[in-house]
């Protein structure tokens, strides 16, 4: 059965440093979507992405967020100079198309800034 | 925006009883309402789901109810087992430009006791 894929699994970088999070979706998948979970605490949205735009994003994705999908097969969320509080677990998830509203999340990337 | 509710926040059943999750949302614009289940250090997994057409749907030990006029929709899980102990965050729609973005509840944890 197709997955979500992320990686790393785990990242720890310095405050101020520049991230990159990196997530395969499902390959027949056309939205795709960053949410956010800080530890103990919701599933938050962070951006969504179709047709290689934005489509909607929260008030958590700020200049210092950027996504991206260079090739026909990854997706990307970047963060350009990270903060203490950018820690939390960041999951990628995809939708197949506009009829179909399930989204399938991936296991996650565990990003910690000190 | 919409606001989803989610109790209760911790739920502790024996081996065989049942579970009941519920969740309010505000926003009578929401039209998918989904169940995650999240074990620990894992992505959230789609477990069921129901659209705003439809008052019930079951999928062998699980369940998921709507009241489109009273904005709250469950999750029932019948004949638990140990490996149901996990957390389950309901989520409702926001229709985006081109897609269904998520609100989260906060989650509840189930623990289901040998």
């Amino acid at each position: 059965e197709p997955e979500v894929t992320q990686t790393p699994s785990h990242q720890v970088t310095q405050m101020g440093q520049e991230v990159i999070l990196r997530c395969v979706p499902i390959s027949n998948h056309l939205y795709f979507y960053w949410y956010r979970q800080i530890l103990g605490q919701k599933v938050e949205f962070l951006v969504s992405f179709y047709n290689n735009e934005i489509s909607e994003k929260s008030e958590i994705f700020d200049d210092q967020f950027s996504v991206e999908r260079p090739d026909g097969s990854n997706f990307t969320l970047k963060i350009r100079s990270t903060k203490l509080e950018d820690s939390a677990m960041y999951f990628c998830a995809s939708r197949r198309s506009g009829g179909a509203y399930e989204q399938y999340f991936g296991p996650g990337t565990r990003l910690t800034v000190t | 925006g919409e606001n989803v509710e989610q109790h209760p926040s911790t739920l502790s059943v024996q081996e065989g009883d049942s579970a009941v999750i519920k969740c309010t949302y505000s926003d009578s614009a929401s039209n998918y309402f989904p169940w995650y289940k999240q074990e620990l250090g894992k992505g959230p997994q789609l477990i069921i789901d129901i659209r705003s057409n439809v008052g019930e749907k079951k999928d062998q030990r699980i369940a998921v109810t709507l009241n489109k006029t009273a904005k709250h929709f469950s999750l029932h899980i019948t004949e638990t087992q140990p490996e149901d102990s996990a957390v389950y965050f309901c989520a409702a729609s926001i229709k985006g430009n081109y897609g269904q973005n998520f609100v989260f509840g906060p989650g509840t944890r189930l623990s289901v006791l040998p």
